[in-house]
């Protein structure tokens, strides 16, 4: 059964700290894996690796992606307030057009 | 330019009933696709259509259907409502033919909360 477990499932931090999250997968044929983030609602894209893209940066944001490890990670540094939400992460596979999700990960970053 | 948009945002309905939520793409995007998340966990995949056909199903029963219409809306009808149908149904539109899956960004709407009672 294809399946992504994130962790931590939450994440209290202080603002400036580091957070690193974590996203393991076991999927049939991997395609892709896909970071979002969910305040309210919408989930927003972050960042898609694939076995070409590997590695992704934006801002204080990056991700990386360990496909011996069928892993991947998100980084946050010199975290905001605004930074609170939920972050997703979501495999897709080759067969059907789907994307798995996992739990995702409740980050709180305080003043 | 408008993003996916979704409606009703909001639904109560009781246990039995049947309910329809909508979905109008990105102006240009083919391919929709209809997520459940309930309270605490992530977006499960319902369906995927583009074009107007299904490409994609996930694993939920047949009281769950969808259509696409030729403007590439879609329409997602849950039957005999269930206390645990009660979630935020999200749709997601992309430009290609898997979904996102393959590359393409895929944008969400804001949902629509249904409630079942």
């Amino acid at each position: 059964e294809d399946k992504v477990v994130q962790s931590p499932l939450s994440l209290v931090v202080h603002e400036g700290d580091t957070v690193t999250l974590n996203c393991s997968y076991e999927v049939t044929n991997f395609r892709s894996l896909l970071w979002y983030k969910q305040e309210k609602k919408a989930p927003t894209f972050l960042f898609m690796l694939t076995s070409s893209g590997i590695e992704k940066k934006s801002g204080r944001l990056s991700s990386i992606l360990d496909k011996k490890e069928l892993s991947s990670i998100l980084n946050i540094t010199a975290t905001q307030t605004g930074d609170s939400a939920i972050y997703l992460c979501a495999v897709g596979t080759h067969t059907g057009n789907q994307f798995y999700f996992g739990t995702g990960t409740s980050l709180t970053v305080i003043p | 330019d408008a993003g996916v948009t979704q409606s009703p945002t909001h639904l109560i309905k009781t246990r039995g009933q049947q309910v329809t939520l909508r979905c109008s793409p990105i102006s240009g995007h083919k391919s929709v696709s209809w997520y459940q998340q309930v309270l605490g966990q992530g977006p499960q995949f319902i369906f995927q259509y583009y074009e107007k056909e299904e490409r994609g199903r996930g694993n939920f029963p047949d009281r769950f259907s969808a259509r696409q219409f030729p403007n590439y809306s879609s329409e997602l009808n849950v039957n005999a409502l269930l206390l645990g149908d009660s979630a935020l149904y999200l749709c997601a539109s992309s430009s290609g033919t898997s979904g996102g899956a393959a590359g393409e960004t895929q944008y969400f709407g804001p949902g629509t909360r249904l409630l079942v009672l």
